[in-house]
């Protein structure tokens, strides 16, 4: 069966710090793969998608960015974060060839002080 | 891009009542998702639907595609079930990965 992980689960940064947030999933191969992330009192919001290695599309323009180094392998980073960066982060993946169904990580709890 | 409004955004029932979450969605579409949010922030998937009504325990799903809504129905409720609701439809803009747009959620609460 597929599953997905991510970490950290959750993480503290000071402003200015750089992130890497990494998730993978097992049992499946050519995944789509998704960034989420939800804002405090906000509702959650794409923020990258990929449809295969090195192939990352842009929902929203941030201090963000992300890669796909390897096939089940989605890296969201940032070089020096900000306040605003905080929220709760959530990968998610979908097969390739069936549509509208997607599988959810158990998230990264981000603080940025 | 697709719109999507819940309502109500918050809700606080007695233990036992039938409990009502409404979603509607302005791009037509084939399926949608209602997922529940538990306060640790983990996202569990209820269901995908793309037409009727689908059940799982006392959760009941339905949608309408052609009037663009979709309910979900919990009947007995339990202090358990207190956690938040989203609904989330495809969005189509995003190049063919259809990634989720969502709703604000209903933040729902079962009081003993």
């Amino acid at each position: 069966s597929q599953t997905i992980h991510q970490w950290p689960a959750t993480l503290v940064q000071p402003v200015g710090s750089p992130l890497s947030l990494e998730c993978t999933v097992e049992g499946t191969s050519n995944p789509n793969l998704y960034w989420y992330r939800q804002a405090a009192g906000r509702g959650l919001q794409l923020l990258f998608y990929s449809v295969g290695i090195g192939q990352i599309s842009s929902e929203v323009p941030q201090n963000l960015s992300a890669s796909r180094p390897q096939d089940r392998q989605f890296i969201l980073s940032s070089k020096k974060l900000l306040l605003s960066d905080s929220g709760f982060y959530l990968c998610a993946w979908k097969p390739r060839r069936v549509s509208e169904t997607q599988y959810f990580g158990p998230g990264t709890r981000l603080l940025v002080l | 891009k697709n719109e999507v409004e819940q309502s109500p955004q918050n809700l606080t029932a007695q233990e036992g009542e039938f409990i009502t979450i409404n979603c509607s969605y302005s791009v037509g579409i084939s399926a949608l998702h209602w997922l529940q949010q538990h306060p640790g922030g983990g996202i569990v998937s209820l269901f995908m639907l793309s037409s009727g009504k689908k059940k799982h325990g006392r959760l009941i799903a339905t949608i309408n595609i052609q009037e663009k809504h979709s309910s979900l129905h919990i009947t007995a409720s339990h202090p358990r079930d207190s956690a938040v609701y989203i609904c989330a439809v495809p969005d189509y803009s995003g190049g063919g990965a259809d990634g989720l747009t969502f709703g604000k959620g209903t933040h729902l609460i079962i009081q003993p």
